[in-house]
């Protein structure tokens, strides 16, 4: 089965730094999705960024990147020019590939909290 | 709908009563999934559908949970018999289709069992 491990419970960041989040997962499959997602205290889950595992290049999204090593099975977020508004809680996510898998499910790691210091 | 509505935001029950937990997916989207988030922690997969069938409910955790959907659109989690270890915040998304993999998310129904 596969897992996602978040292994930092907390971070915290100055406004206007950069700050990257870790992700680790474990999979015997080769291909499938990677996620990051935002949630505010508004409780709604907010896409930040998706990577397909066939793709090489690290997807990026204006100030939010990733370095996905697949040998590794690491998946970590850089957030650049940290703004006060980052601050969240911010979950990685695993989904099997469409085809062959049987399952579309999300599987969910235990989240980073982000706090973003002034 | 412009978004995934979850209703209601916040549900206070007796141990022991039945709940039920709505979600209205964003129109079109025919995949909907169920997750639990207990305080201070991830997401835990519940079900998932595809139109109105369900591929994949391994993750309801006992038989007092149950989820339906009907007309490819709402969708009802209900919870019988509840126990205070079911309080968590009960998120639902909705993806055009399985093959999709940007799920949009709905604001949560956050149960509380005393």
């Amino acid at each position: 089965a596969q897992t996602v491990t978040q292994s930092q419970p907390e971070m915290s960041v100055q406004e206007a730094e950069t700050v990257t989040l870790s992700c680790t997962y474990d999979t015997s499959e080769s291909d499938y999705y990677l996620f990051w997602y935002k949630q505010p205290p508004s409780r709604q889950m907010i896409l930040v960024i998706r990577q397909e595992a066939y793709k090489q290049q690290n997807a990026t999204e204006n100030r939010f990147s990733v370095n996905f090593q697949k040998a590794a099975k690491s998946f970590s977020l850089k957030i650049s020019d940290s703004q006060l508004g980052d601050a969240a809680m911010y979950f990685c996510a695993y989904r099997s590939p469409s085809v062959g898998s049987g399952t579309y499910k999300y599987i969910f790691g235990t989240g980073t909290r982000l706090k973003v210091l002034a | 709908g412009a978004g995934v509505s979850q209703s209601p935001s916040n549900k206070v029950t007796e141990k022991g009563k039945d709940v039920e937990l709505r979600c209205d997916p964003i129109s079109g989207h025919t995949a909907l999934y169920w997750y639990r988030q207990r305080l201070g922690q991830g997401l835990e997969f519940l079900i998932y559908f595809q139109g109105n069938s369900a591929p994949d409910k391994s993750g309801l955790p006992s038989d007092r949970f149950s989820a339906e959907r009907t007309g490819e659109s709402v969708s009802t989690l209900t919870i019988q018999r509840t126990q205070q270890e079911d309080s968590a915040v009960y998120l639902c998304a909705s993806s055009l289709d399985v093959l999709n993999t940007e799920a949009f998310f709905g604001q949560g129904t956050r149960l509380t069992v005393v």
